[in-house]
């Protein structure tokens, strides 16, 4: 069946500090990858999107890569801030359809001043 | 900026009672979706609609849910005969045209079912 795998325990890093968080899957052929940050009781919300053609994207401080051969994702936050803490969640999805993106647990997030 | 909206923030009902939960979408998008997340657990997907209709639905989706577009603007989520285990926080989201499906949630209803 399809896994999405992301690191269950928290990570702390030091503010100024950058934080790499990672996606692992297996079985699964995806089109999209989408990284999300959710904070408690709120809904998630979008950050960044792949494709699997693409090897790379950039965001202001946030970067993503996309191995498809490894079935992994690397999402990094360069210059890290306190304001940064949250749970970010990898997110897959298949082309065509409703693209309905299947979640992973997410890892949290905890940037200390 | 235009967000996704969701009525009430809280829900609180006896089992067995039926809950609406409301949803207002990004107006110019076309694609709708609700999914849930237990507490402490990842967010799973509920239902897809598009074109007035269901596009896809989970094994979640059973005969106690369904999903309306009543107007041009709500979105709602009916559980008829509410469990204990429908306890979660539920989202609504919606998506324009663009491919790659980024996707827009609001923030969300807490259901606790007494």
């Amino acid at each position: 069946s399809q896994k999405i795998e992301q690191n269950s325990e928290a990570l702390n890093i030091q503010e100024g500090k950058t934080a790499t968080l990672t996606c692992n899957y297996t079985n699964y052929s995806p089109a999209y990858l989408q990284w999300y940050r959710q904070d408690p009781g709120r809904g998630p919300v979008f950050l960044l999107l792949i494709r699997e053609n693409e090897k790379e994207k950039r965001k202001e401080r946030l970067k993503v890569t996309f191995d498809t051969t490894l079935k992994q994702s690397l999402f990094h936050i360069t210059a890290s801030q306190p304001a940064d803490s949250a749970t970010y969640l990898c997110a897959l999805q298949s082309s065509g359809g409703s693209y309905i993106p299947t979640f992973g647990r997410g890892t949290s997030l905890i940037v200390h001043p | 900026e235009p967000e996704v909206t969701q009525t009430p923030s809280h829900q609180v009902t006896q089992m067995g009672q039926e809950v609406i939960l409301r949803c207002v979408p990004i107006s110019n998008h076309l694609y709708f979706y609700w999914y849930r997340q237990i507490l402490g657990q990842k967010v799973e997907f509920l239902v897809s609609f598009y074109n007035n209709e269901i596009s896809e639905k989970s094994e979640i989706f059973d005969d106690q849910f369904s999903v309306e577009r009543p107007d041009g603007s709500n979105f709602t989520l009916k559980i008829r005969s509410t469990k204990l285990e429908d306890s979660a926080m539920y989202f609504c989201a919606s998506r324009g045209l663009a491919g790659g499906g980024e996707q827009f949630f609001g923030p969300g209803t807490r259901l606790t079912v007494l």
